[in-house]
């Protein structure tokens, strides 16, 4: 297991359907993050597991969006009734418990375009 | 989480030393500043950390005044493979929560 790993890598769908992102993070880690990233800004926080809890979600996190982690190892991030608007880079993180103060390991992303 | 806030854009030439500073005015006791490196279409890559003083690693350095309200990343002898997306990001060390700013733009010319 060499790193984060994210599947697909890139999605296009049309407005109105449903997509689902699943995340594999770094065997060992605990941890697991959800950002979103627009063009020319810096990934923004969706949401957090620690284990299988969902700890934190973020304003940003609308009632479309949904995120699970089942068994405390992958995850995954659906939309329903997807908007133009969606279109991002979807980013997973994992981190340990020994790692903490910011220390995260990001995967390459999926890339969703909404047409 | 403090602000942090670092120039937006910087130019520098391959085999300079490359150095991008970030404040950090409202850092609190427990919070340790951490920087990420970004490519086109990848996702950000943990770099350093450090919580005072000075930190090195096989990538880069990270300078740390006594009173803590900035910081400098120290890139020696660039390639045009540095050229990227640098966050200045500051973390509690209770937790991993981490809020990305728009970063600073580094271009390397040959």
């Amino acid at each position: 297991d060499t790193g984060v790993s994210q599947d697909p890598r890139h999605k296009i769908t049309k407005r109105g359907q449903n997509v689902t992102f699943r995340c594999d993070p770094i065997s060992e880690h605990n941890r697991l993050y959800w950002y979103r990233q627009t063009l020319g800004q810096g990934p923004e926080f969706l949401t957090y597991f620690q284990n299988e809890a969902q700890l934190e979600k973020s304003r940003l996190l609308s009632d479309r969006f949904s995120a699970e982690r089942p068994k405390g190892s992958f995850s995954t991030l659906e939309i329903q009734r997807t908007e133009q608007g969606d279109s991002a880079m979807y980013l997973c993180a994992s981190s340990s418990p020994s790692s903490g103060r910011g220390e995260q390991y990001f995967g390459p992303g999926t890339r969703l375009t909404v047409t | 989480l403090a602000k942090t806030t670092q120039p937006i854009s910087m130019d520098s030439y391959e085999g300079q030393e490359v150095n991008i500073t970030c404040s950090h005015n409202n850092i609190a006791t427990n919070d340790y500043i951490t920087w990420y490196q970004q490519f086109p279409s990848q996702g950000p890559r943990f770099i350093i950390q450090g919580y005072k003083t000075k930190v090195t690693n096989e990538v880069a350095s990270l300078f740390i005044p006594a009173d803590r309200k900035s910081s400098t990343l120290s890139l020696p002898r660039v390639s045009l493979s540095d050229t990227a997306v640098y966050y200045c990001l500051v973390a509690s060390n209770r937790d991993d929560k981490i809020i990305f700013g728009k970063g600073t733009r580094l271009h390397i010319l040959p």
